[in-house]
């Protein structure tokens, strides 16, 4: 069974330094969405892409916080600096969407677990 | 903007009771609604969904939500759950072509 990717599982590092979190889509999915989750909260919208587009940015931290997907596939989301409030869960979703519709299912990754010292 | 609030942070139960895990939304327009679990070590996955037609939405695992438009509520529900069941439920909610907005979840455990 396809599953969406991600890298790393687990991120410890202290603030003020780079990190970097990699998602690789399941194939054929156009939608890409990057969730951020802090404990005891759902997720919330990052940042979505439709192939290489990004087509909501409108709660990510812009300062600090970037996301691409180059090529329409994989997608990297980054943080400089990491901030002590960044320690979360942030998860990648991937869904078939091809035109913005909004029936399709998203799919979720293991998700990265941040932890900023 | 939608909003959604979800009313049990924490449920206990015993097998094979019965459970109903609250969620209401705010948003004037058309929705489409989602209930998903999390598992203990696992990924999110979808319970069930809500697009159109008949308000009652059968998932998986047994797992039934009823959505009644005119209270803005998507409730889940099983009628006898097990201890497979221990996990965290979030509602969500989908409006016209717009992101998902998630609740705060519901964890749910079940005592053998």
């Amino acid at each position: 069974e396809a599953e969406v990717a991600q890298s790393p599982r687990y991120k410890i590092t202290e603030k003020s330094q780079a990190v970097a979190f990699w998602c690789d889509p399941i194939s054929g999915h156009a939608t890409l969405y990057w969730y951020r989750q802090i404990l005891g909260q759902g997720p919330e919208l990052l940042v979505q892409f439709q192939d290489e587009s990004v087509v909501d940015d409108s709660q990510l931290p812009k300062d600090r916080f970037s996301a691409e997907r180059l090529k329409g596939v994989d997608s990297t989301l980054k943080i400089q600096p990491a901030e002590l409030g960044d320690s979360a869960m942030y998860l990648c979703a991937s869904s078939r969407d091809t035109s913005g519709g909004w029936l399709n299912e998203q799919f979720f990754g293991p998700g990265t677990r941040l932890t900023v010292l | 903007a939608q909003s959604v609030s979800q009313h049990n942070h924490h449920v206990i139960l015993s097998e094979a009771a019965s459970l109903e895990l609250g969620c209401n939304y705010s948003y004037g327009g058309t929705v489409n609604l989602f209930w998903y679990v999390q598992y203990p070590g696992q990924h999110l996955q979808l319970l069930l969904k809500y697009f159109s037609g008949d308000p009652l939405v059968k998932g998986i695992k047994g797992f039934e939500a009823e959505f009644i438009k005119s209270k803005f509520s998507f409730n889940l529900r099983k009628p006898s759950v097990q201890w497979s069941d221990t996990a965290e439920y979030f509602c969500a909610v989908r409006a016209n072509a717009g992101k998902s907005t998630f609740g705060d979840g519901t964890t749910l455990t079940v005592k053998p």
